[in-house]
């Protein structure tokens, strides 16, 4: 156990569904990251935040949108799906100076 | 912008032999972390190693060992007497700094064979 939790660990949904997948990050842990990781695109950051404001976004769609909650886990909403946007979304979060933890990822099938 | 090439898309050796995986990236700026994480079949992400760009020593960690130059813009990674668990995807991973997001590589496909 990594200790960043990500659920649900699977997620099947059909096309223009919304969905919302959860990270909790490691207990301190004030970052947290999220990244898609698909076939064609490979490993790709989408969105940071720290202690519940946003500090960096990469290529995250419109229809994509997170937030990050006082207790600082966080949420990663995706609307209007595609079948595209099949993948592994991975979320971690960093720990002091050693380095990045990752959760288990939670994969996500859209039919 | 920041680039991180991994020119071997797949790699297979048989077991005990030794694998290279090799990693190139671009950066302008002088500060920056070089990692190297493992994704198993199980899927998850494991931790290997950091570097930053202020530390050349090379490092051997049991069967594992980097070598990091940078006048090529190289962090290779050595397994040596490799096993048949060490079958895996490999990512390099470059960060600009303390608390920023990674820019990875494509990825290596390592299969060791019994």
């Amino acid at each position: 156990d990594s200790g960043v939790t990500q659920t649900p660990k699977h997620l099947i949904t059909a096309t223009g569904q919304r969905v919302t997948l959860r990270c909790s990050p490691r207990s301190g842990d004030l970052s947290v990251y999220w990244y898609q990781q698909s076939l064609d695109q490979g490993l790709q950051f989408l969105i940071q935040y720290y202690n519940g404001e946003e500090r960096a976004k990469g290529n995250i769609l419109e229809r994509f949108s997170a937030q990050q909650f006082p207790d600082l886990h966080s949420e990663l909403n995706l609307s209007s799906l595609e079948l595209g946007d099949s993948a592994l979304y991975f979320c971690a979060s960093k720990n002091g100076n050693y380095g990045y933890t990752f959760g288990s990822g939670t994969r996500l099938t859209v039919v | 912008a920041q680039k991180v090439t991994q020119a071997q898309t797949e790699i297979s050796v048989v077991e005990k032999e030794d694998v290279t995986l090799d990693c190139v990236y671009e950066t302008r700026d002088t500060t920056y972390y070089l990692f190297w994480y493992k994704q198993p079949p199980s899927g998850e992400l494991v931790f290997l190693i950091r570097r930053n760009s202020f530390d050349e020593q090379n490092e051997i960690s049991g069967r594992y060992s980097w070598n990091f130059q940078k006048s090529t813009s190289s962090f290779n990674f050595t397994i040596t007497a490799s096993q048949v668990v060490d079958s895996a995807v490999y990512f390099c991973a470059l960060s600009l700094g303390y608390g920023q997001n990674f820019v990875f590589g494509p990825g290596t496909r390592l299969s060791v064979l019994p």
